[in-house]
């Protein structure tokens, strides 16, 4: 399994702000994915992040909005950036366990814009 | 890429009363997966299934693919309090595409 830790775990931010997610894990991940989840609705995955590349990003998610590094194996950000009402949510980062099929997610970051 | 349709979206139900979510897709899937996610808190894997027909049991949860794999269902027997929460089919591989759940709820 793999203990994956985020900050910070929830922050109000002013419009036009930005904001840095930070991500943890316990152990050398080679595939580390950023997901959306809006108010009561499913996951969206953002971006996949691998160390050593740029990350890619899904359809509706640019660079310029979401700028994600991958510095090492165990780590990555997530900016959120010029923020808006509509940005209001949780962002959760996820590792796919090495050796197994299975996804693990942090806690997540609640994120509430004015 | 893969999509994964869920039914139904909401399931309110007694305590004790049985619950079933539905996941389906157009497309045969490789493998399914489900998660749960309390309210709050964040998914947590609870099984996959890879094989055409494929049943798994987990205490009072019951994972079913079905045998073209384009569906796969989750039931809980007897539905207990602690239960409460949104569950997720997921599809895919690296990354994992979601459906967009079914959120049950139990009263007591």
């Amino acid at each position: 399994s793999a203990v994956i830790s985020q900050k910070p775990s929830r922050d109000i931010c002013q419009r036009g702000t930005s904001l840095t997610i930070q991500c943890q894990v316990d152990s050398q991940v080679t595939m580390m994915f950023w997901y959306r989840q809006q108010p009561g609705q499913s996951l969206t995955l953002i971006a996949t992040a691998n160390q050593g590349s740029e990350a890619t990003y899904e359809s509706g998610f640019v660079i310029d909005k979401f700028p994600i590094s991958r510095p090492n194996l165990t780590f990555s950000t997530l900016t959120v950036s010029n923020m808006s009402p509509e940005d209001s949510s949780i962002y959760l980062c996820s590792v796919w366990g090495q050796g197994t099929d299975t996804q693990y997610f942090g806690p997540g970051t609640r994120l509430t814009v004015l | 890429g893969q999509q994964v349709m869920q039914i139904p979206q909401y399931q309110h139900v007694q305590e004790g009363e049985d619950f079933t979510t539905y996941c389906n897709s157009s497309t045969t899937l490789s493998n399914i997966q489900w998660y749960k996610q309390r309210p709050g808190g964040h998914p947590v894997f609870l099984i996959q299934l890879v094989k055409s027909g494929e049943v798994k049991k987990q205490k009072r949860l019951t994972f079913q693919f079905g045998e073209a794999k384009k569906n796969s269902s989750l039931h809980i027997t007897a539905t207990q309090t602690t239960d409460v929460g949104t569950y997720f089919c997921a599809a895919g591989n690296t990354p994992l595409v979601f459906g967009k759940g079914t959120r049950l709820s139990v009263i007591a």
